[in-house]
This record gives structure tokens, sequence and C-alpha cells, in this order.
């Protein structure tokens, strides 16, 4: 039972250049969310799809893309990758907004 | 103002201890509760929701005062097992309003 399976799992990227996170769930989950984690700041949400078909900005949106490809995968994309998007990445899902939600196990990125 | 605060920590305390983690949040419109643990360089795992009446799950009981907007997190019997950082979440019931403590730590020592 996979879960949430986020790729890539590390990633090491020069300032200016493009690359998208993918996520994937197995749950049939209708939402899904982007999360940054920096030391001290504790998660913070950058997207999420409440729904196939939708999404909304988070609390840190500036400098990010996000696709939702369909109900099991949602991407986030980041187009010029500057030095303060450094920081783990974490996808989730859950059933519905009230409701728990399960992460993925995280994408270390690194912007030089 | 932080829409929720956790105390850091960290706590260290010897197994088969009791310890307790206060978690305050701002808005008292919050719907929904819920405890997190994360251990180091991994993801946050779903450890409780919590609820209005309080609940048990084994060593762990959560409860929540709506009154001075607080949740807490009672550990009985510590074992190694649970060092971790505990993250407190509070939904105030839409989907960007999702909101993540800072976590506090804690290692049970043998």
């Amino acid at each position: 039972n996979a879960g949430v399976t986020q790729t890539p799992k590390f990633q090491v990227l020069k300032t200016g250049q493009s690359m998208t996170l993918q996520c994937a769930q197995d749950m049939n989950h209708n939402s899904m969310y982007w999360y940054r984690q920096d030391p001290g700041m504790g998660l913070r949400l950058i997207y999420y799809s409440a729904s196939e078909g939708t999404t909304d900005k988070g609390e840190v949106p500036n400098g990010y893309n996000v696709s939702r490809l369909n109900k099991r995968e949602f991407s986030l994309r980041l187009e010029s990758a500057a030095p303060s998007q450094t920081s783990v990445y974490f996808c989730a899902s859950s059933d519905g907004l009230f409701q728990p939600q399960h992460f993925g196990d995280g994408t270390r990125l690194s912007i030089l | 103002r932080k829409e929720v605060e956790q105390d850091p920590g960290p706590f260290n305390v010897p197994e088969g201890a009791t310890v307790a983690f206060n978690c305050t949040y701002s808005n008292s419109a919050s719907q929904s509760f819920f405890w997190y643990r994360q251990d180091c360089r991994k993801e946050p795992k779903l450890l409780m929701s919590v609820y209005s009446s309080g609940n048990e799950d084994g060593r762990f009981t959560a409860q929540l005062n709506r009154a001075s907007q607080y949740i807490s997190l009672l550990i009985r019997d510590s074992k190694l097992s649970d060092s971790a950082t505990y993250l407190c979440v509070v939904n105030l019931g839409t989907g960007n309003q999702f909101y993540f403590g800072t976590g506090t730590s804690l290692t049970v020592i043998p």
C-alpha cells in the first residue's frame, strides 16, 4: 500500500533552473496539498486542490505553480528556482478538507 | 500572531514517565484538530484526531479546550520509541486554513 508517493526524493538545482515535483496518491482521496517545511517555520501550505479540476493558493504560493492532472496526481512546478526555495517539500492528500492529511516522504530540494 | 503556537521544548524525560504538551490556537472558528508525529528527516504521520469530549488511544490522550483555545496531548508510560517531534494541527474548515505548529521535541531517555 503505497499511500502518497513523491518523486524525486532529492534534487539539487542551480538558480534559474526549472523543475517539477511529482506526487501521486492511491487512496482515492479528493483533496491534495503541497507544503514546504523550513527549520523553525513549521509546515506552510503552498497550494492545494480541494477536488479534481480545482487548485487554490495557500500561504506561500509565490514562485510556484501546480497542476491537478487527475484525481491521483498533483504536481508542483518551480519555473525559475531561487535559493529561498531551498526546503523540504511534502505532498499530502485527504478525503476532504476537514479530514486529516496523509503525507508523502518528502523531496529535499537545494538551490545553489 | 501565529495561528498555532507550541512550546518547542526539548522535553527530555525518562522511560516510563508521563509527559504533556499543550498547543494554543488563535482563531475561535477552528473546526478540527489533530496531533501528528514527525521523526527526524521523515514525513509527519497522523497520531490522533482531537475530539471535543477528549479521546484516548492506548497510552495517548488528547483533549480540546475550546474556551481557552488549546489542545493537549498526554503520553503515559513513555517509551524510547516515542522520541520524536509532535506537531499540533488546527483546521479552520477551508482548504487553505490548515495550520501546523512548529512542533515540540520529545526525547525519552533510557
